[in-house]
């Protein structure tokens, strides 16, 4: 166990809907990352939060969105939700900005499904 | 953007031989390079990492070697045994946000 969490594990939507991934880090932890993988894509990264600021961003469409909350959970919003979203979803925490000698510890993940 | 090749795709060993995957990237200015396993159905496990100013890190039977100047660096893994099937990715980074991940090595160790 990292000591990420995440929820919901499972999510079943349908095409066009909203929904909301939540993501705790290991306390300590200032940052979060998002990843998508897909069996396509493979394991991407969307985006990291650190202290409630965005602070580096890949390959996130802009029908994503996510945030950082002051207790510094974060949660990423799809929206707009098409077939090709369905994937799993991690976040992963680290201790600081992302310097050198930091590590990812990854969540369980949330899988997806839209149909 | 940093672009990271990983092969095989898939690798299948003897349970007690040793177990290589490779990787290459684009980028001259990464210098974290991660190693993580991927459980069926689990989260990316961290199994090693190595950053730029070292050549070659072990622990255990697993060991990671770089090459700054050909820009590659592989995992070797010794003495394989049924736990290490799993997928295995490497990745790599300027730093350790923003990772770029490579495609994946399906690892099958056969009793």
């Amino acid at each position: 166990d990292s000591g990420v969490t995440q929820t919901p594990k499972h999510l079943i939507t349908a095409t066009g809907q909203r929904v909301t991934l939540r993501c705790s880090p290991r306390s300590g932890d200032l940052s979060v990352y998002w990843y998508q993988q897909s069996l396509d894509q493979g394991l991407q990264f969307l985006i990291q939060y650190y202290n409630g600021e965005e602070r580096a961003k890949g390959n996130i469409l802009e029908r994503f969105s996510a945030q950082q909350f002051p207790d510094l959970h974060s949660e990423l919003n799809l929206s707009s939700l098409e077939l090709g979203d369905s994937a799993l979803y991690f976040c992963a925490s680290s201790v600081g900005v992302g310097g050198p000698e930091e590590t990812q510890y990854f969540g369980p993940g949330t899988r997806l499904l839209v149909l | 953007g940093e672009n990271v090749e990983q092969h095989p795709s898939t690798l299948s060993v003897q349970e007690g031989d040793s177990a290589v995957i490779k990787c290459t990237y684009s980028d001259s200015a990464s210098n974290y390079f991660p190693w993580y396993k991927q459980e069926l159905g689990k989260r990316p496990q961290l199994i090693i990492d190595i950053r730029s100013n070292v050549g070659e890190k072990k622990d255990q039977r697993i060991a990671v070697t770089l090459n700054k100047t050909a820009k590659h660096f592989s995992l070797h893994i010794t003495e394989t045994q049924p736990e290490d099937s799993a997928v295995y990715f490497c990745a790599a980074a300027e730093r350790p946000y923003k990772l770029s991940f490579g495609a994946g090595t399906t690892v099958t160790v056969r009793a």
